[in-house]
């Protein structure tokens, strides 16, 4: 079964500054996808940004880049140049690729709670 | 619609009572996904929908859920007998194609008395 661990409940940034939230997964999979979606309070799921697998170059969106290491099975999130709206729960997500008529459902971590102080 | 849109937001039930929750995904998206996030955690999977059928209901934890989406659009998740465990966020997503990003709703959020 694949699993999503994210160890660190809460982190803590400053304004402007980067921080790095961590993710391990364990698949037996060799095709699936990997996400960080952002919860702020309104409760909606936010796509931060998504890596496939079989892509060996890392995904980058804006102030977001992640550090995928395949073989450690560890899909970490870089915020750079944090901001007071980057204040959220964030969740890293695992899912199957879909071909193949597999379920492409979400499986998600426990979330990290990141603070952003001014 | 502009968004994936839930109703009720909010959802207070007696223990016993039956509750339905009800999701309408964007225009056009084919798949259709249910989760249940209990109070500090991630969402967990519940069911799935390609248009009208039901592929996967394989995360519904017990026969009191039940879920359709008889025309491929609007989909309604039913609770009969709520239970006290039943209280989290029920959160519905969409997307237009099995392998495209899913875009999720605001969630209900259903407690049981």
């Amino acid at each position: 079964a694949q699993t999503v661990t994210q160890s660190q409940p809460e982190m803590s940034v400053q304004e402007a500054e980067t921080v790095t939230l961590s993710c391990t997964y364990d698949t037996s999979e060799s095709d699936y996808y990997l996400f960080w979606y952002k919860q702020p309070p309104s409760r909606q799921m936010i796509l931060v940004i998504r890596q496939e697998a079989y892509k060996q170059q890392n995904a980058t969106e804006n102030r977001f880049s992640v550090n995928f290491q395949k073989a450690a099975k560890s899909f970490s999130l870089k915020i750079s140049d944090s901001q007071l709206g980057d204040a959220a729960m964030y969740f890293c997500a695992y899912s199957l690729s879909g071909y193949g008529g597999a379920t492409n459902k979400l499986i998600f971590g426990t979330g990290t709670l990141l603070a952003v102080q001014p | 619609g502009a968004g994936v849109s839930q109703s009720p937001r909010y959802k207070v039930a007696k223990r016993g009572q039956d509750v339905a929750l009800r999701c309408d995904p964007i225009s056009g998206h084919v798949s259709l996904f249910w989760y249940q996030q209990a109070l500090g955690q991630g969402p967990e999977f519940l069911t799935y929908f390609q248009n009208e059928a039901q592929l996967d209901k394989s995360g519904l934890p017990s026969d009191r859920f039940f879920a359709e989406r008889p025309e491929g659009s609007v989909s309604t998740l039913k609770i009969q007998r709520t239970q006290q465990e039943d209280s989290a966020v029920y959160l519905c997503a969409s997307s237009r194609l099995s392998n495209t990003e899913a875009f999720f709703g605001q969630g209900t959020r259903l407690t049981v008395v």
